[in-house]
């Protein structure tokens, strides 16, 4: 079967620093992606991690372990821009579909 | 240089009805998949269409088709629809591991 797990919401202030977590359980893995999600817009692509460790990208860090089935999504600095839904994204074995989670959405207060 | 464009905006259609629904992918990109997202939920892997033959295809029953053109755009057929069906319509195309989102097609089924 295939499963990934996020947390529904989380909130936080401008400026601060927020780690957003995924776990997976899935049939095949051949990478995992962080996509951010706005309302009522497409998904953008954040990062995506295909060996195990920490990728950095500006603001945005994503870290994985496959032998946990577990990523982090880690955002510095916080603006109120960053106020979206955040997917996690397991690519399947064949590198054709994505399975996403059912997303996590972020409020960013001042 | 355009991105991925996605046709109409919004869609109203009456239960029964069929509807088609089309995709331009970003110049370069030779590979469309398409996604359904219901409110609140990560999106969910329709198919994906390659050298115009589908090429894989997710837990979606048959009354879901879809067409690859030799310009690499597509579409997506829904038959008999139900009001389950009500959900954006994501498309995505890439070349490579990388999936770029359109804005999607909002359909309400009423």
């Amino acid at each position: 079967g295939q499963n990934i797990d996020q947390p529904t919401e989380m909130t936080a202030t401008e400026g601060a620093i927020v780690q957003i977590n995924c776990t997976y359980q899935t049939s095949g893995f051949n990478g995992l992606f962080w996509y951010q999600q706005h309302a009522g817009e497409a998904p953008t692509f954040l990062s995506y991690n295909v060996l195990d460790g920490l990728e950095e990208k500006g603001r945005f860090s994503s870290f994985l372990s496959r032998s946990k089935g577990y990523s982090y999504l880690l955002l510095k600095e916080l603006q109120m821009k960053d106020s979206a839904s955040y997917l996690c994204a397991v690519e399947d074995q064949a590198g054709t579909a994505l399975i996403f989670g059912k997303g996590t959405t972020l409020s960013v207060s001042s | 240089d355009a991105g991925v464009t996605q046709s109409p905006t919004h869609l109203i259609k009456t239960r029964g009805q069929q509807v088609t629904l089309r995709c331009s992918p970003k110049s370069g990109h030779d590979t469309v998949s398409w996604y359904q997202q219901a409110l609140g939920q990560g999106p969910q892997f329709i198919f994906q269409y390659y050298e115009e033959e589908e090429r894989q295809r997710g837990n979606f029953p048959d009354r879901f088709s879809g067409h690859q053109f030799p310009n690499y755009s597509s579409e997506l057929n829904v038959n008999a629809l139900l009001l389950g069906d009500s959900a954006l319509y994501l498309c995505a195309s890439s070349r490579g591991y990388e999936q770029y989102f359109g804005p999607g097609t909002r359909l309400t089924v009423t």
